[in-house]
């Protein structure tokens, strides 16, 4: 059973960095077979894709353009696990931070994000 | 980007009745079209992918059906447990992933 737990501050002030961890188990960071999303849910922007790692002969990412140049998610084959940093936050980055696998092979449903992380509100205030 | 808009925003049905719940793609995204369940404080949780096939473990009174720009999700004999929120999702522009913006079902 995959399971994925995050880890990270509730509270950013503003100008800082924002920062969250997602913990795998029963899966792999570096599986061919899966993408590790973050995406986040605001009441003024819904649910919002923010940004992905996969591994597929080698490490690719790719970022929405909402955030591209705020945002930066990194792989940890060590630790298994994957990591979301996002700079220079506002007000409007308050919201509830997920993570979560796309499946896009082997015995999981496909094209879809079958497994969540339990989520973390994050507040961005002085 | 693919806008995804949900119909109706919220709506209200009594235990044992039956839904629907309409998302329409602008523009083509043969069946690549997810369902999820939110409740209250919890992350969603993935129903329905690829428009009609039923994730492992959900009842099967959930339904979905589509192609193309138009889905629907169907509850019949609604159970108490099953008011909560629904998203739709396309993954056919991977990896914009976009979500409508949400069907919340309330008891009647």
């Amino acid at each position: 059973q995959v399971q994925l737990q995050q880890s990270g501050p509730g509270l950013v002030k503003p100008s800082q960095t924002l920062s969250l961890t997602c913990a795998i188990s029963g899966d792999t960071v570096s599986s061919d077979s899966a993408a590790w999303n973050w995406i986040r849910q605001s009441p003024s922007r819904g649910l919002e894709w923010l940004g992905r790692t996969y591994y597929m002969s080698e490490w690719y990412n790719d970022y929405a353009v909402s955030v591209k140049s705020r945002i930066s998610i990194n792989p940890d084959t060590s630790k298994n696990q994957f990591s979301l940093q996002l700079n220079s936050v506002t007000p409007e980055d308050t919201a509830v931070y997920y993570c979560a696998r796309y499946c896009t092979g082997g015995v999981c449903p496909h094209y879809a994000m079958d497994v969540w992380g339990q989520g973390t509100a994050v507040t961005v205030s002085s | 980007d693919i806008q995804m808009t949900q119909s109706p925003s919220s709506l209200s049905a009594s235990v044992g009745g039956r839904v629907t719940i309409t998302c329409r793609a602008s523009q083509s995204i043969n069946t690549y079209l997810n369902w999820y369940q939110q409740k209250p404080g919890k992350a969603p949780k993935l129903l329905i992918y690829s428009a009609s096939s039923l994730q492992s473990g959900v009842p099967s009174r959930f339904s979905g059906s589509g192609s193309g720009t138009d889905f629907t999700l169907t509850i019949s004999s609604l159970q108490p447990e099953d008011f909560a929120t629904y998203f739709c999702q396309q993954s056919y522009s991977t990896p914009m992933y976009t979500f409508g913006q949400g069907t919340k079902l309330e008891i009647q």
